[in-house]
């Protein structure tokens, strides 16, 4: 599987926005960029996947590398109920692969959100 | 509408013993995930089941570790003889069998093994 690296943790204050980064160096054609949170004592919520293009949803912005080698997932304006562990994954859509069966998760970014 | 139910939301065992974890998908999901959380970890993917097919079970840590579907709904885990090292939070997730189809997670199982 592909792999994806972001920063342990990142900092933020509420009502500003904030952008969590992912390298996916090794992405192939076939994989889509799917983010996921994880806020406190819950299961993990998707947040927004995409390919190529950028794309925004009520949740979030995915901004994505022109080389699709990294992206950006942008929050307008954070709120305290935006802190939790933000991940990055990639997932191979490709009928018969497998790739779709399942999400492997990596350590992710813990976003805290500061009043 | 109602998510996905797993139960019991706390699992207390002594080691050796044998638990069963449940997990009841969203209507109509013919995905059904299961991973584990140790404390401060991410997700450790444990098993997969897709409608009919064979279930991918690459992520079984040994062979103490079951899972069964029944009825392409309900999903039981089953871990026997159960170890401190299987001390963790079990997720369940369902999803629809199409392209890019999100998972939608359970609040999970916290199993402790004393």
């Amino acid at each position: 599987d592909a792999k994806t690296t972001q920063p342990n943790s990142m900092e933020s204050n509420e009502e500003e926005p904030v952008h969590l980064p992912c390298n996916h160096s090794t992405i192939s054609g076939t994989d889509y960029i799917h983010w996921y949170r994880q806020l406190p004592s819950q299961g993990p919520e998707y947040v927004i996947h995409g390919l190529t293009s950028n794309v925004n949803n009520r949740m979030a912005s995915l901004a994505i590398a022109e080389d699709r080698k990294s992206s950006t997932l942008i929050l307008h304006r954070a709120t305290l109920r935006d802190a939790a562990v933000y991940y990055c994954i990639l997932r191979d859509e490709t009928e018969g692969s497998g790739g779709y069966n399942k999400l492997i998760f990596g350590a992710g970014t813990r976003l805290a959100v500061h009043p | 509408g109602a998510g996905v139910s797993q139960s019991p939301s706390n699992k207390v065992t002594e080691k050796g013993k044998d638990v069963e974890l449940r997990c009841d998908p969203i209507s109509g999901h013919t995905a059904l995930y299961w991973y584990r959380q140790s404390l401060g970890q991410g997700l450790e993917f444990l098993i997969y089941f897709q409608g009919n097919s064979a279930p991918d079970k690459s992520g079984l840590p040994s062979d103490r570790f079951s899972a069964e579907r029944t009825g392409g709904s309900v999903s039981t885990l089953t871990i026997q003889r159960t170890q401190q090292e299987d001390s963790a939070v079990y997720l369940c997730a369902s999803s629809l069998d199409r392209t890019n189809s999100p998972l939608h997670f359970g609040n999970g199982t916290r199993l402790t093994v004393t």
